[in-house]
């Protein structure tokens, strides 16, 4: 995908708030989609999934919301932590077709 | 429960040398995925396999190749190395299911490659 370099877009909020991480998908076939959390120097870890049949699903602290209509993506996450702070990738995929990340969002958590 | 191993987490090579990195993935999992992420980017997708067999091709430059081997773990070959080739590299391994859909792929913790 396009790289934003080293000036990723960034979402800074207060210890206890809830965020809203957006994202926009470029294939409109895509079927699957997940949100990774990923910790400087660290491999992305898995945060939520959602497929293409649901335009909502919740886990803990937080939930994925799917506009299929106009590709969009969220994810929101309640009572916020420091330990939140992350960059945070949502990717996409067709069927058995490889993952296409989106820009990533880094997320400052404040005490 | 278990991770996506990699192997080394690090590593420091010289212009035009080669590098072997080395993925373990999940148990049972029959898929690998490698990706590249330069700092500040997401991870760009290489190659992938599917029970020992090229699945799919991503950005992967002709200098590079890899497999998968009959215990599913995966190897990416570089050769020649280049300024521009360092970066983290990841493993990713998911399960194929019959009905047409891949599971979540999982991330290993990525070997820093450093070429100086």
């Amino acid at each position: 995908g396009e790289s934003v370099g080293l000036h990723l877009p960034t979402l800074s909020v207060q210890e206890g708030d809830n965020s809203i991480i957006n994202c926009a998908y470029s294939n409109s076939a895509s079927d699957y989609f997940i949100w990774y959390k990923q910790e400087s120097g660290k491999g992305p870890q898995f945060i939520i999934d959602i497929r293409s049949n649901m335009d909502k699903r919740q886990g803990q602290r937080v939930t994925v919301l799917l506009n299929k209509t106009v590709k969009h993506l969220s994810l929101q996450i309640a009572a916020t932590q420091p330990g939140d702070s992350a960059v945070y990738f949502c990717a996409e995929s067709f069927g058995y077709s490889t993952l296409t990340f989106g820009k990533g969002t880094m997320l400052l958590v404040s005490p | 429960a278990a991770g996506v191993i990699q192997s080394p987490r690090h590593l420091i090579k010289e212009k035009r040398e080669t590098a072997t990195l080395k993925c373990y993935p999940i148990p049972r999992h029959d898929t690998v995925y490698w990706y590249q992420q330069g700092p500040g980017q997401d991870p760009q997708f290489l190659i992938s396999f599917y029970e020992k067999m090229q699945s799919d091709k991503g950005s992967i430059p002709d200098r590079f190749s890899a497999q998968q081997f009959s215990d599913y773990h995966s190897e990416l070959n570089m050769s020649s190395l280049e300024l521009g080739d360092s970066a983290l590299y990841f493993c990713a391994s998911t399960k194929r299911f019959s009905s047409g859909y891949t599971d979540t792929q999982y991330f290993g913790p990525g070997t820093r490659l450093t070429v100086l």
